[in-house]
C-alpha cells in the first residue's frame, strides 16, 4: 500500500492522559499536514512541515500539541494533558512538492481520539 | 480569516436524479480549489481547480471553477446509491513560498436513495 498510513486508528484515553499519534506520507512526498475533524465540520488545519521544517502552525495548536517530523519522513503528533474537548478525528495529508506545480493533498485513514 | 461556505449542508434525492453543490470562498491568495468525497472514512480527492471556466470532469462528476464570482460547483448526474457521502470544498490559498494549508468547508451530507 503507497498511500498514507496512520497509526494508531483508534485511540480511547482518560483525561490527562498523553497520547501520540504517528503518520507516515506517501514515500516522495516532502509536504506533510495534519488536520483536526469534529463531527459535523471540515477538516481544521494543524500545522504544516515541508521536509523537517515545521513552517506553520494554526492558532488551534495549544501549548499542549506538539508535532515533529525529524527525518523528514513521518510525522507524530502529541497531545500532552488531554481533555475532552480533543475528541476528534486526526488526519494526515501529504503532498508533493514540484516545481511550478500544485499538487493535491491526499489524506491518510485518520486516528479516532476519544477522551473520557 | 480565510472562509469557505458550502450549500447546501445536506441533500437527499432519488437515483438518477441530478445534483450540483455550491462552493463559494473568500480568501487571501488564492492558489487553487479542491472537492473531496468523504465517506465513513478519510476524504478522498476528485477535483482541483485552478483556472476559471475550465470544466474538469470524471465519469459522471464534474466541477468548474468562477474566481471572479469565488465559487465552484460540483455536479453529479444520475446519481447512485454509491454517490452518498460528505462532498467537501477545499481552498488552498497563501502568500506563496511556506504556506500551503487548506482551508475546508463543512460538506454538504449528499444521500442517494434508491
Amino acid at each position: 500500500d503507497t498511500g498514507v498510513s496512520q497509526d494508531p486508528r483508534h485511540k480511547i484515553t482518560k483525561r490527562g492522559q498523553n497520547v501520540t499519534f504517528r503518520c507516515d506520507p506517501i514515500s516522495e512526498h516532502n509536504r506533510l499536514y495534519w488536520y483536526r475533524q469534529t463531527l459535523g465540520q471540515g477538516p481544521e488545519f494543524l500545522t504544516y512541515f515541508q521536509n523537517e521544517a515545521q513552517l506553520e502552525k494554526s492558532r488551534l495548536l495549544s501549548d499542549r500539541f506538539s508535532a515533529e517530523r525529524p527525518k523528514g519522513s513521518f510525522s507524530t503528533l502529541e497531545i500532552q494533558r488531554t481533555e475532552q474537548g480533543d475528541s476528534a478525528m486526526y488526519l494526515c495529508a501529504s503532498s508533493e512538492d514540484g516545481p511550478g506545480t500544485v499538487d493535491e493533498q491526499f489524506f491518510g485513514p485518520g486516528t479516532r481520539l476519544t477522551v473520557l | 480569516e480565510d472562509k469557505v461556505v458550502q450549500s447546501p449542508l445536506s441533500l437527499v434525492v432519488h437515483e438518477g436524479d441530478t445534483v450540483t453543490l455550491n462552493c463559494s470562498y473568500e480568501v487571501t491568495n488564492f492558489r487553487s480549489l479542491l472537492w473531496y468525497k468523504q465517506e465513513k472514512k478519510a476524504p478522498t480527492f476528485l477535483f482541483m481547480l485552478t483556472s476559471s471556466g475550465i470544466e474538469k470532469k470524471s465519469g459522471r462528476l464534474s466541477s468548474i471553477l468562477d474566481k471572479k464570482e469565488l465559487f465552484s460547483i460540483l455536479n453529479i448526474t444520475a446519481t447512485q446509491t454509491g454517490d452518498s457521502a460528505v462532498y467537501l470544498c477545499a481552498v488552498e490559498a497563501g502568500s506563496g513560498g511556506s504556506n500551503y494549508k487548506l482551508t475546508f468547508g463543512k460538506g454538504t451530507l449528499l444521500t442517494v436513495n434508491p
